[in-house]
């Protein structure tokens, strides 16, 4: 069990750039989240899949993200056009089906963006 | 809507003091689960315990203990004689039967002090 592995850890971008993040989750887990979390704050929920299928998308995911998952495994979290309020760390997490007592999320170490 | 509330932003105790963080929680789901976790400033969120709402039997780890109270909606967090790497802020979450994401609180900075 390697945990779950983010890619990169920092990103610095100017804005109006298009971002990717990468996330790797643990190999026999099946679903995988995606959050947010800025400054002072808890994370905030913005999508999960079930293997390949987005199940789930926050209203904070607007239009210039998008989130894959295509073959079930890894996930990208992609930002377009990016603004200085999308600077936050992005954390994935993984679990199975639904959170059981041996299942919880397990986070990764996040993506910290800075927009400048 | 779904809603953790942590009112305690920061606290700061010297070691060997137990403490207790306060999370209080909402939700119209009768089926629901509750999380800690701690975040210490490394920044990886590491999970500390999970609850199911029809089980409020308390639970003791170690130095760690919880105190789940559906009558007050409250999920109470308790170190015992804290230790320095205690240190970090501690998030309570809340996910609903129907729902499939964490509801984080704005968490706890605890701070022990040699």
């Amino acid at each position: 069990d390697t945990g779950v592995s983010q890619d990169p850890r920092h990103k610095i971008t100017k804005r109006g750039q298009n971002v990717t993040f990468r996330c790797d989750p643990i190999s026999e887990h099946n679903r995988l989240y995606w959050y947010r979390q800025t400054l002072g704050q808890g994370p905030e929920f913005l999508t999960y899949f079930q293997n390949e299928a987005q199940l789930e998308k926050s209203r904070l995911l607007s239009d210039r993200f998008s989130a894959e998952r295509p073959k079930g495994s890894f996930s990208t979290l992609e930002i377009q056009r990016t603004e200085q309020g999308d600077s936050a760390m992005y954390l994935c997490a993984s679990s199975l089906s639904r959170p059981r007592w041996n299942s919880p999320l397990h986070f990764g170490n996040g993506t910290r963006l800075t927009v400048t | 809507a779904q809603k953790v509330t942590q009112a305690q932003t920061e606290i700061s105790v010297v070691e060997k003091e137990d403490v207790t963080l306060d999370c209080v929680y909402e939700t119209r789901d009768t089926t629901y689960y509750l999380f800690w976790y701690k975040q210490p400033p490394s920044g990886e969120l590491v999970f500390l315990i999970r609850r199911n709402s029809f089980d409020e039997q308390n639970e003791i780890s170690g130095r760690y203990s919880w105190n789940f109270q559906k009558s007050t909606s409250s999920f109470n967090f308790t170190i015992t004689a804290s230790q320095v790497v205690d240190s970090a802020v501690y998030f309570c979450a809340l996910m609903g039967g129907g729902a499939d994401g964490l509801t984080f609180g704005k968490g706890t900075h605890l701070i022990i002090q040699p």
